[in-house]
């Protein structure tokens, strides 16, 4: 059965950077993008950009642009998320997902991040 | 960017029928889909395209709607569909959701 599984909760200072990462198995990770979705209780959620696993070629809304960077391991198929220059606003549960044609059919956990000094 | 809206919250019944709107600011066409979440766990698609349903999905729920008005309907509810509801476009870049509607059962 298809299953993304990320990387552990993080609690990071202000200014730091933070990468989490999300495995995907059953199915041929290549045939799907990943997208990474931010969640605040605030906001709600935000769609932050897709990675193709593939070809590694990204899309990032704009908002988050110089916020967060996506990057792919084919080998392991494993998607990861930097998130730089981290600010209290970054703290929010930061989900991927499977892309299949703009929807997001299967879901990570999720991943709290909380940026606090 | 696309504003979704939804509204905040609705309390139903077992055994009603409950409606939830969605609506775009501008057409999405077709590019709708429902979302349900519970406390503490992920999204969970519900329906794609509007008004198709996901595999695995019960046929409680259905959906409706093209353009900027759309509907996701669960008949009859039941004490298990206590969560909140999101819609998603994706016919507009970038990709985004409504605020979510909270279902509580009374």
């Amino acid at each position: 059965q298809v299953q993304l599984q990320q990387s552990g909760a993080e609690l990071a200072k202000p200014g730091s950077s933070v990468k989490i990462s999300c495995k995907a198995s059953g199915y041929t990770f290549t045939s799907y993008d990943i997208s990474w979705i931010k969640q605040t209780t605030g906001q709600g959620l935000e769609y932050i950009g897709y990675i193709n696993t593939g070809s590694g070629g990204t899309y990032y809304n704009e908002k988050f642009k110089g916020k967060a960077t996506l990057t792919v391991d084919k080998s392991s198929s494993t998607a990861f998320m930097q998130l730089s220059s981290l600010t209290p606003e970054d703290t929010a549960v930061y989900y991927c997902a499977r892309c299949d044609g703009g929807l997001f059919d299967y879901w990570g956990q999720g991943v709290m991040v909380t940026v606090s000094s | 960017d696309t504003v979704l809206t939804q509204s905040p919250a609705l309390a139903v019944s077992p055994g009603e029928r409950v409606t939830i709107s969605c609506r775009a600011s501008e057409s999405v066409s077709t590019g709708m889909h429902w979302y349900q979440q519970k406390p503490g766990q992920q999204p969970k698609l519900l329906i794609y395209g509007a008004s198709n349903l996901e595999s695995g999905v019960p046929a409680r729920f259905s959906g409706s709607g093209s353009g900027t008005d759309f509907t996701l309907t669960i008949d009859p509810v039941e004490a298990d569909d206590t969560a909140t509801y999101f819609c998603q476009q994706s016919w507009n870049d970038p990709r985004t959701f409504g605020g979510g509607t909270k279902l509580e059962l009374k």
